[in-house]
């Protein structure tokens, strides 16, 4: 098992719409959890970050975190071409694990006009 | 955030060499990092940079492959020896900044395109 699974995708939407970016996590005690963008041949820009379990809004993303499931997701609302890319789960692992993150394989997103 | 750099932005060198990335970034920092993210794949660590210490390394990555120099809080640069074109990828720093609650976050510099023929 991974330590970190998303779904390659790629996941289009057409541009209004919702767009909802899944991922698993197999380390139980993981702490904090971390949402990066990432254009074609650019380095991973921070989306969004949540350590509590619930939701985590911010402007048209909003982050949802369930422990007891290890799952977190990302929504983005109202999606717009410009939100085409590729979505990186992170993961930091529990207090044991240091400060290093595990990320996943991402998640293509395609915003169609 | 922090503004970071990177030199070189990208580079292609023959097979045998080596080469060596820096990593600038404006605010002193303690934690900084280097990754691979080699084509169509997603980012593995390679190791952490720890400032007057040695790098610790991660798993299937070694300091006679990868050495890694950080003489400050503010910089650091990892070099790759012997390169075979398998060395191909995008090599990213980054540095761990307090974030918002209990969160530290890492954020990543502009990464070095290396093509090794």
């Amino acid at each position: 098992q991974k330590e970190v699974e998303q779904n390659s995708g790629p996941l289009s939407v057409p541009e209004g719409a919702i767009a909802s970016l899944n991922c698993t996590y197999s380390d139980r005690g993981s702490q904090s959890f971390f949402w990066y963008r990432q254009y074609s041949g650019k380095s991973p820009e921070l989306i969004m970050s949540i350590y509590s379990n619930g939701d985590k809004e911010d402007g048209r993303f909003t982050a949802q975190l369930n422990k007891a499931s290890q799952y977190v997701s990302l929504l983005i609302r109202d999606s717009q071409p410009s939100d085409s890319a590729t979505y990186l789960c992170a993961v930091k692992p529990p207090r044991r694990g240091g400060n290093k993150l595990t990320f996943g394989t991402g998640t293509q997103l395609k915003v169609e006009l | 955030s922090a503004v970071i750099s990177q030199k070189p932005s990208r580079d292609i060198c023959q097979r045998g060499t080596s080469l060596t990335i820096q990593c600038q970034v404006d605010s002193q920092v303690t934690m900084m990092f280097w990754y691979r993210q080699q084509p169509g794949q997603s980012l593995t660590l390679i190791a952490t940079a720890n400032q007057g210490s040695e790098a610790t390394y991660e798993s299937g990555f070694v300091i006679d492959k990868f050495p890694i120099s950080r003489p400050n809080l503010t910089f650091s640069t990892l070099t790759v020896s012997n390169m075979s074109p398998e060395d191909s990828s995008i090599y990213l720093c980054s540095v761990e900044l307090p974030g918002q609650g209990s969160t530290d976050t890492q954020y990543f510099g502009p990464g070095t395109r290396l093509t090794v023929l």
